[in-house]
């Protein structure tokens, strides 16, 4: 059964750092990692999606990178801003056309101003 | 502009009461799920469908039940067989087969059984 791991749990930091948000799983034959960004009491949105061929993607300020054979994916965010500040869930997808994702338990960031 | 609803935001039941949860989706996706959010916990999967009439639990389904009878709607129904109903359930959608594909969440519903 996969298992998702995203420590800290929490991180606070200064605006302009950059950051890194790491992501550990158990399993590595995953078809996908997706990560995603959960305000408060809202859904989630999802922020960049890595196939399981790729070495990373990039999304304006946003850097997934993923280590599928050593079970690991970082998130770096790039000169940080307080409108950053949520909680980031990184979520491997199941091989085969079952696309089910299996969550970590998030890490909640705040960036200070 | 094309999306997941979920219908209502908040809700309010009494312990032993069935309620219904509503997700629509109007992104003509294949493949939709249902998933509860505790405080400090990961998502949980409950029930997902690939296919009209078709669905299959997921890791958490006791207490539950879905119905998938139109493409754009998957409904859960919280029973009063669910011990501990009171969570945050979001509902998800994606295109079938979907090796590949991201998955899309609605905003929501937060369920309280008092």
């Amino acid at each position: 059964k996969q298992e998702v791991t995203q420590i800290p749990a929490a991180l606070s930091v200064p605006e302009g750092e950059n950051l890194v948000l790491n992501c550990s799983f158990t399993d590595s034959a995953i078809y996908n990692l997706q990560w995603f960004r959960q305000d408060p009491g809202k859904g989630l949105t999802s922020l960049l999606l890595i196939q399981s061929s790729q070495r990373e993607q990039t999304s304006g300020r946003l850097n997934a990178s993923l280590d599928k054979s050593s079970g690991r994916s970082t998130l770096y965010i790039a000169a940080s801003q307080p409108g950053d500040s949520a909680t980031y869930l990184c979520a491997p997808g199941g091989t085969g056309a079952n696309s089910k994702l299996t969550f970590g338990k998030g890490i909640t960031l705040s960036v200070r101003p | 502009d094309g999306g997941i609803t979920q219908s209502p935001k908040y809700l309010f039941r009494k312990e032993g009461q069935n309620v219904t949860l509503s997700c629509e989706q109007n992104l003509n996706h294949d493949a939709m799920y249902w998933y509860r959010q505790d405080p400090g916990q990961g998502l949980r999967l409950i029930y997902y469908s690939q296919i009209v009439n078709d669905f299959q639990k997921g890791d958490i389904a006791e207490g539950y039940s879905v119905s998938r009878e139109k493409k754009e709607s998957f409904p859960l129904t919280v029973t009063s067989a669910q011990k501990n109903p009171t969570a945050f359930y979001l509902c998800a959608s994606n295109p079938r087969g979907s090796g590949g594909h991201e998955q899309y969440f609605g905003p929501g519903t937060r369920l309280t059984v008092t």
